[in-house]
């Protein structure tokens, strides 16, 4: 029952340096987010995959990128990090119908010095 | 579009009183509205959702919401607090508008006050 898998669970960046926060889901589930949440802030959708092939802007997509390579892998891709993207970072997914639940990751706590 | 509205970043209440964190929401088709629990350094679990079939949802840990559409409001209680309430909860909702889009509030942190 491994559910959202995130990893790694922390890092630490210097600005310029770039990574790849990976997400995998094992419940065969069609949607996939990535949200950061900053204190006072809620959650905040940078990304989100619809359906396997197709990946769409939420309200904060600038600096980074995605990739949905499969139907259970989501990926989030900093360039070139920045410390306005320090954050907690969570991948969820859901079935994708209108009346369905996210399940979450843990998160990634990632520190940009 | 869609929003949530969360009153109140913090609450506190004592032990044994009631729960009420409060959640407004805006959205121009009929909404599906969901409560999500934040423990400390974990991700968020569901708690409860509205789907239209009762007014009035009853979740886990003894929390229910009741969604009013002449207020938007889709407000959590709890009768009687507990220590391991003390968490923070979000707010969230979906519509047909943009369904693929699952979008949270702000969040309330509730402290219980032994």
């Amino acid at each position: 029952n491994a559910g959202v898998t995130q990893t790694p669970k922390f890092q630490v960046l210097k600005t310029g340096q770039s990574m790849t926060l990976q997400c995998a889901q094992d419940m065969n589930h069609n949607s996939m987010y990535w949200y950061r949440q900053d204190p006072g802030m809620g959650l905040r959708l940078i990304y989100y995959s619809a359906s396997e092939g197709t990946t769409d802007k939420g309200e904060v997509p600038n600096g980074y990128n995605v990739s949905r390579l499969n139907k259970r892998e989501f990926s989030l891709r900093l360039e070139s990090a920045a410390p306005s993207q320090t954050s907690v970072y969570f991948c969820a997914s859901r079935p994708g119908g209108l009346n369905t639940e996210a399940f979450f990751g843990q998160g990634t706590r990632l520190t940009v010095v | 579009a869609q929003s949530v509205t969360q009153l109140g970043s913090h609450v506190s209440v004592s032990e044994g009183a009631l729960v009420l964190l409060r959640c407004n929401y805006s959205s121009s088709v009929p909404p599906y509205l969901f409560w999500y629990v934040q423990y400390p350094n974990q991700g968020l679990q569901l708690l409860l959702k509205y789907t239209s079939a009762a007014t009035l949802v009853k979740g886990i840990n003894g929390f229910e919401a009741e969604f009013k559409k002449s207020e938007t409001s889709f407000h959590l209680t709890k009768p009687s607090a507990h220590m391991s309430d003390a968490a923070e909860y979000f707010c969230a909702v979906t519509s047909s508008g943009g369904y693929q889009k699952v979008t949270f509030g702000t969040g309330t942190k509730l402290q219980v006050i032994p």
